[in-house]
């Protein structure tokens, strides 16, 4: 099945620390993007890519860092720079039969 | 003010009932229109998709555009008590960037 696979699905993170969210997809898309969706604000973009080896800051990218080394994969780094970081992650690409979303992470720093 | 502006709710219906979901915008330039569905701790799904003034149906749902008011809705017929979902309305001027609402979390009670 083709899809978005996001991993972890819960992450605890202690403050100070730098925490990677894994995104991976498999339907050969070249758009992929991060979103944080908190209570009541629907989805805001942190970072997008349109193609391998480039990306490109979105709303709210402070604190925040991406590669995109591989067509497939596209990896956030939550830094220990961005102050609330708790929140669901949502991963997405984007390709012929429109936006796919991945199933999210949750993010709580403890 | 925000590019897009969505009633939060929370709706609360009865089982059966016909729900209006709205959005508002303020960006001319948008062009595509798209309705999501988002279960709990799931990462949204599209519902529906349109780029043009008028009316759209697919099966119990209905989407409504008013370019000249810059309007969306949503309807949806026979409500079911799968229904129960947060809503997001997000459009897109191009560059394949989608703007959110803050999403309606609706509630259909048996």
């Amino acid at each position: 099945d083709g899809g978005i696979t996001q991993s972890p699905k819960y992450l605890f993170r202690k403050e100070g620390q730098n925490v990677t969210l894994s995104c991976e997809q498999n339907l050969n898309h070249d758009a992929m993007y991060w979103y944080r969706q908190d209570p009541g604000q629907g989805l805001r973009l942190i970072y997008y890519s349109q193609i391998v080896n480039d990306f490109q800051k979105g709303d709210i990218a402070e604190g925040y860092s991406v590669s995109r080394e591989k067509k497939e994969s596209f990896p956030l780094t939550v830094t220990s720079a961005q102050k609330n970081p708790t929140a669901f992650y949502l991963c997405a690409s984007f390709g012929g039969a429109g936006y796919t979303f991945g199933s999210g992470t949750r993010l709580t720093v403890v | 003010q925000k590019e897009v502006e969505q009633d939060p709710g929370p709706l609360s219906v009865p089982e059966g009932a016909i729900v209006s979901l709205n959005c508002t915008y303020s960006n001319s330039a948008f062009q595509y229109f798209m309705w999501y569905r988002q279960y709990s701790r799931k990462g949204p799904e599209l519902l529906m998709y349109t780029y043009s003034s008028g009316n759209k149906e697919d099966g119990r749902f209905t989407a409504q555009v008013d370019k000249s008011s810059k309007y969306i809705s949503l309807f949806i017929r026979d409500s079911q008590p799968s229904d129960s979902a947060t809503y997001l309305c997000a459009m897109e001027m191009g560059a394949q960037k989608l703007v959110f609402g803050q999403g309606t979390r609706l509630t259909i009670n048996p």
